[in-house]
């Protein structure tokens, strides 16, 4: 089945523990991106990936990293967690060819920070 | 950088009533796609519009971009329960392009039996 999964689904979690949130997909999709979902402001994107090893910001990028070393993977980083990153997280990934981008999203990772 | 403002905010409407939805924005977009989420998951792609004026329909729902692509909008003939969710646009800019999509702010959808 085609999909995007991520890992974990739901994470609490104290200031500045660096924590890992993981993205896969296996559709073979070139495009990879992180969003944040926050009441009020909709889905805004804090980094994606045009392809292995190529990433940029998006519009939220502060306090965020990701790595694209695998075509199928692309982890959000949070190196020290504080309390305003307590969002609801959500991965998607798109074919470079289908333009506009289709993005298929995963399912979301609820984070909460203490 | 570029904002999309979705109008309404929430609807509440009984089944059978009709229902639009609108996306608006000062920017100019290449493309706009509307969404729909559902409580504990991700949104998935409805439909992308990219011509202006376009009109797409999906069998009970229809989408139009604004001849200026500068807007979109969502009608619901004969809602459903299964219609409820979380309404959500999104553009990609004229020079920001595809990789980079604004998303508005979201409708939320409630129809009651």
């Amino acid at each position: 089945e085609a999909q995007v999964t991520q890992n974990p689904r739901y994470l609490i979690t104290v200031t500045g523990k660096k924590l890992t949130v993981t993205c896969s997909q296996n559709m073979n999709h070139e495009y990879m991106s992180w969003y944040r979902q926050d009441p009020g402001l909709g889905l805004r994107q804090i980094y994606y990936s045009m392809n292995v090893e190529v990433t940029d910001k998006g519009d939220v990028p502060e306090g965020y990293k990701v790595s694209r070393k695998e075509k199928r993977n692309f982890p959000l980083i949070l190196e020290s967690p504080s309390p305003n990153q307590t969002s609801l997280y959500f991965c998607a990934s798109s074919l470079r060819t289908s333009t506009p981008y289709e993005q298929y999203f995963g399912p979301g990772t609820r984070l909460t920070v203490t | 950088t570029q904002l999309l403002e979705q109008s309404p905010q929430f609807l509440s409407i009984q089944e059978g009533e009709n229902l639009t939805v609108y996306c608006n924005s000062s920017s100019v977009f290449s493309s706009l796609q509307w969404y729909r989420q559902e409580p504990g998951e991700g949104p998935v792609l409805l439909v992308t519009v990219v011509t202006g004026g376009e009109v797409k329909k999906l069998k009970r729902l229809t989408f139009q971009f604004g001849d200026a692509r500068k807007d979109s909008s969502l009608h619901i003939t004969a809602a459903q329960p299964g219609d409820t969710g979380l309404y959500l646009c999104a553009g990609a800019g004229v020079n920001t392009g595809f990789q980079k999509l604004v998303f508005g702010t979201g409708t939320r959808l409630l129809v009651s039996p």
